[in-house]
């Protein structure tokens, strides 16, 4: 367990619709980065959030935005959901945004259908 | 070039053997490397990381890296078939002028056979 909770767990939603997935980081870990794992690939960097700010971003579109709270925990939304959205949404918390050591929550299983 | 690669796989090991897998990266500023351990279904769950050249050691896995070759490797002793899974390669690289991120590679998958 690595205190890292994400919600849901699972979800399914239709081509275009919007979503929203959340994250609560691990107690005293004030950053978080969203990743995108595609079926028999790696996780993907989309960005991160240090104490409520952007703090890079992958080569992914403006559709896919985020927030980060007070308390540190972090949304990520997608907007006009594709088909090829459908993955294993990862939220990962660290301890600072200059810290490379970086654990995973259980991960939000999207399919668009 | 990826910026990450690894052997995709299968690789198969008898119980009790060494089970090694590898990776190679691009990017010859990265200073942190990391395996994570997936299992189906799950989301990667860390298991070393090694930022000097050289090995290090944690009970049965050690993680060599190699700057110079640009190559990071993980030697899993006594293989087990609960070590079955996917194993990824993480190189930690800098976005902006701070901050970083994980670039992964697509995994290597291995199956311990008893």
């Amino acid at each position: 367990e690595t205190g890292v909770t994400q919600s849901p767990t699972h979800l399914i939603k239709t081509r275009g619709q919007q979503v929203t997935l959340r994250c609560s980081s691990q107690s005293g870990h004030n950053t978080v980065s969203w990743y995108q794992q595609a079926l028999g690939q790696g996780p993907q960097f989309i960005f991160q959030y240090y104490r409520e700010e952007e703090n890079g971003r992958g080569n992914f579109p403006p559709r896919f935005s985020g927030l980060q709270f007070p308390n540190y925990s972090s949304e990520l939304n997608v907007n006009a959901l594709e088909l090829d959205d459908s993955a294993l949404y990862l939220c990962a918390s660290s301890l600072g945004y200059s810290e490379a050591e970086a654990f995973f929550g259980q991960g939000t299983r999207l399919t668009v259908v | 070039q990826k910026e990450v690669e690894q052997n995709s796989g299968p690789l198969s090991v008898p119980e009790g053997a060494i089970a090694s897998l590898n990776c190679t990266y691009s990017d010859r500023g990265s200073q942190s490397f990391f395996w994570y351990r997936q299992y189906s279904g799950k989301s990667p769950e860390l298991i070393m990381f090694i930022y000097s050249n050289g090995d290090k050691e944690d009970g049965r896995f050690t993680a060599q890296l190699n700057k110079a070759s640009q190559y990071v490797s993980l030697l899993i002793r006594d293989s087990q078939p609960s070590d079955s899974a996917t194993y990824l390669c993480a190189v930690n690289i800098l976005v902006r002028e701070y901050g970083n991120k994980l670039v992964f590679g697509a995994g290597t998958i291995l199956r311990v056979k008893s």
